[in-house]
């Protein structure tokens, strides 16, 4: 069964920090990955998604991810942190047979002034 | 393009009582998904739809149930409620339900069950 472990439930960065939010995957096939943010009280909005074309996938609003096979992980970076990124983000892993997305746990990003 | 929308976005029922929620999938998406999420299960997949057909369920009981119409509209259902199941429910609709396919999420339908 396909997996996604988030490590580090709160990360805190300080504005114009490097952000890195950490996600590891177990799949049985080969694997869809995606990274959602969501904002309060707001639904699910993707920022990138991986699906075996460049290992390295841009995303919205200047987010990034590198999937690394021998690695099993799919980390977020962004360079800078700003202060409207402060949200929960997640990391998640298209089961097979379908759209049945896996979540991970999410990672709350605090963002300091 | 309208985005996916859910109705209403607030709910309280009582214990046993029974809830529909409703959710519009963006125009010309055929496959609408379910997930609940609470703080300490997460997000978790319920069902999927497609062309008015269940093609994906996640570990729920039989209380949850849902369906779609032939605009792909869909609506979910929960029978007997519990307290455990206060939850935010969001609807999620994409083109063909893929794999690969992105998934638009709605803002979600915010149960409280007292």
């Amino acid at each position: 069964a396909q997996s996604v472990t988030q490590l580090g439930s709160h990360v805190s960065v300080s504005e114009g920090a490097l952000v890195l939010l950490r996600c590891n995957y177990s799949s049985s096939v080969p694997p869809y990955l995606f990274w959602y943010v969501q904002y309060p009280n707001q639904g699910l909005q993707l920022l990138l998604k991986y699906t075996s074309a460049a290992t390295l996938v841009k995303g919205i609003n200047g987010f990034e991810a590198e999937f690394k096979k021998s690695e099993t992980s799919f980390h977020l970076t962004k360079p800078s942190a700003h202060m409207s990124d402060a949200a929960e983000y997640f990391c998640a892993v298209s089961d097979r047979g379908g759209n049945k997305l896996v979540f991970g746990a999410g990672t709350i990003l605090r963002v300091k002034s | 393009k309208a985005g996916v929308t859910q109705t209403p976005r607030y709910l309280i029922k009582t214990r046993g009582q029974q809830v529909t929620l409703s959710c519009s999938p963006i125009s010309g998406h055929r496959s609408v998904s379910w997930y609940q999420q609470t703080p300490g299960q997460g997000l978790q997949f319920l069902f999927e739809y497609f062309s008015e057909t269940q093609r994906n369920k996640g570990n729920f009981p039989g209380r949850f149930s849902g369906r779609q119409f032939s605009n792909s509209r869909s609506e979910m259902n929960v029978s007997t409620l519990e307290l455990g199941d206060s939850a935010l429910y969001l609807c999620a609709s994409s083109l063909d339900g893929g794999r690969t396919d992105t998934q638009y999420f709605g803002p979600g339908t915010r149960l409280t069950v007292l």
